[in-house]
């Protein structure tokens, strides 16, 4: 069981736009600004798409975009296209006993 | 460019030891810590620890307190990740992460390719 919570899974069509949560705690989300967003594909590593909430790494197309309220981050993603369908897993520092925790990753299917 | 290039593949019997290596290249290797994540089929990704390269001072998640050991050799850029006692839970692909320029976690800019470790009888 992961220490943060996302949906298992969601899908959207070609230039949609959709949501996917992460949900945790005052100890980890909801107390500072740590958070990543990571998107992977099926045999690869993960890849760093958004940090520290909403800042996107270089390289990473404005599509991206990451938020926080309270307790739930959220990773946007706008003008869906084929290659975004993967994994997205959510990450936090959290002050609670184990330092870096993750969600359970959501499967993001491009209909 | 950065690059961490991992050691192959690993099959262990159940109470066995596995040293999985990482080695770094194309930025200075003694600066951003290194961390290590797992990932078990179809499941989410598990942060195991770091190492910080220069010092070689380490921390570990508590689960695995006691059975893994991150070390590093400076002279040819490789970290490494050693874990005892298997058994069928730890079948997993393993994974070394570069804390990224903010040193924050977890932002971790740069990943292995991954090594699969399979413990079976």
């Amino acid at each position: 069981q992961s220490a943060l919570t996302q949906p298992a899974s969601v899908s959207g069509s070609p230039g949609q736009s959709i949501t996917i949560s992460c949900t945790g705690t005052s100890s980890d989300v909801g107390g500072h600004k740590y958070v990543s967003w990571y998107q992977q594909h099926p045999g690869k590593a993960p890849k760093l798409m958004i940090s520290q909430i909403s800042n996107r790494p270089s390289g990473i197309s404005s599509r991206f975009s990451g938020s926080k309220s309270g307790n739930t981050a959220s990773l946007a993603i706008s003008g869906l296209q084929a290659e975004d369908e993967a994994d997205y897993h959510c990450s936090s520092y959290s002050s609670a006993g184990t330092p870096v925790v993750f969600g359970g990753g959501t499967k993001l299917t491009v209909l | 460019q950065v690059q961490l290039v991992q050691s192959g593949a690993e099959v262990k019997k159940p109470g066995a030891s596995v040293k999985v290596s990482c080695k770094a290249s194309g930025y200075t290797f003694t600066s951003p810590d290194i961390n290590w994540v797992r990932q078990a089929t179809g499941q989410g990704l598990e942060w195991m620890g770091w190492i910080n390269p220069n010092s070689g001072n380490t921390g570990y998640a508590q689960k695995f307190q006691g059975r893994v050991t991150m070390t590093r050799n400076t002279a040819i850029n490789t970290a490494y990740m050693e874990l005892s006692s298997l058994t069928s839970e730890d079948t997993a692909v393993y994974y070394c992460a570069r804390v990224g320029p903010s040193n924050k976690w977890p932002d971790f800019d740069y990943w292995g390719q991954g090594t699969l470790v399979t413990v079976s009888p």
